[in-house]
């Protein structure tokens, strides 16, 4: 496709249930990067792919959360034991290697009731 | 410390007017990108425009223009001739380094939030 494809684009989901949450990327572009954004606040980093290995996931909160991208194109994220916390858009973008831009999907919003 | 602060949360602009949004920026990589993105209310992010932190001129794309003052480490982004569609938050982010095998995540700012007024 065109652009970066983000699917659900809406979940709601029970505290406690598991959730996956899937980000196809703009073809050839071997970096993907995952991010949560609150209502009102800026993207906040989650985790950071080079081809299929997570090059920096420092921003992942806690264990509960874990993200793959097994053939270095999709990339899944997952969310154990979900907390209503965890309610966030959770944005998908892909890039070139630097200084290309990000370059966003539309974002799942994830609601945890 | 902040890597990217945007110290207006919110600015009002009568339409067709200019604008200046203000970013500022924390990095001791003498290698870095800065960038200006536009999420309107649907919430899609839009790439406005890029400046590398060796370029010599200030980057501009149409109405956008980024005045970068480097030794200030700031990189504001001046809207010209506003547009009743250019009411929606604004990120500045960063991204340090150019090796892309290493972690280079993109740092955001909290934002700002235009809104243009006829």
């Amino acid at each position: 496709g065109a652009g970066v494809s983000q699917t659900p684009s809406n979940k709601v989901t029970e505290k406690g249930k598991y959730v996956e949450l899937r980000c196809d990327p703009i073809s050839g572009h071997t970096a993907l990067y995952w991010y949560r954004q609150s209502l009102g606040q800026g993207p906040e980093f989650l985790i950071y792919f080079q081809g299929t290995g997570a090059a920096d996931d420092s921003g992942l909160p806690n264990d509960r959360f874990f993200a793959v991208r097994p053939e270095g194109s999709v990339s899944t994220l997952k969310i154990q034991r979900t907390e209503r916390g965890d309610s966030a858009v959770y944005l998908c973008a892909s890039s070139f290697p630097p200084p290309s831009p990000l370059h966003f999907g539309n974002g799942t919003r994830l609601t945890v009731t | 410390a902040q890597k990217i602060t945007q110290t207006q949360p919110g600015m009002f602009v009568q339409e067709k007017e200019a604008v200046t949004l203000d970013c500022t920026y924390d990095t001791s990589d003498p290698s870095y990108g800065l960038f200006w993105y536009k999420q309107p209310s649907s919430g899609e992010m839009i790439f406005l425009i890029y400046q590398g932190s060796y370029d010599q001129q200030n980057a501009t794309e149409g109405r956008y223009s980024l005045n970068f003052q480097k030794a200030r480490k700031s990189a504001n982004l001046v809207i010209s001739a506003s547009q009743l569609g250019d009411s929606a938050m604004y990120f500045c982010a960063m991204r340090e380094g150019r090796n892309p095998w290493t972690g280079n995540q993109f740092y955001f700012g909290t934002g700002t939030s235009l809104t243009v007024i006829p």
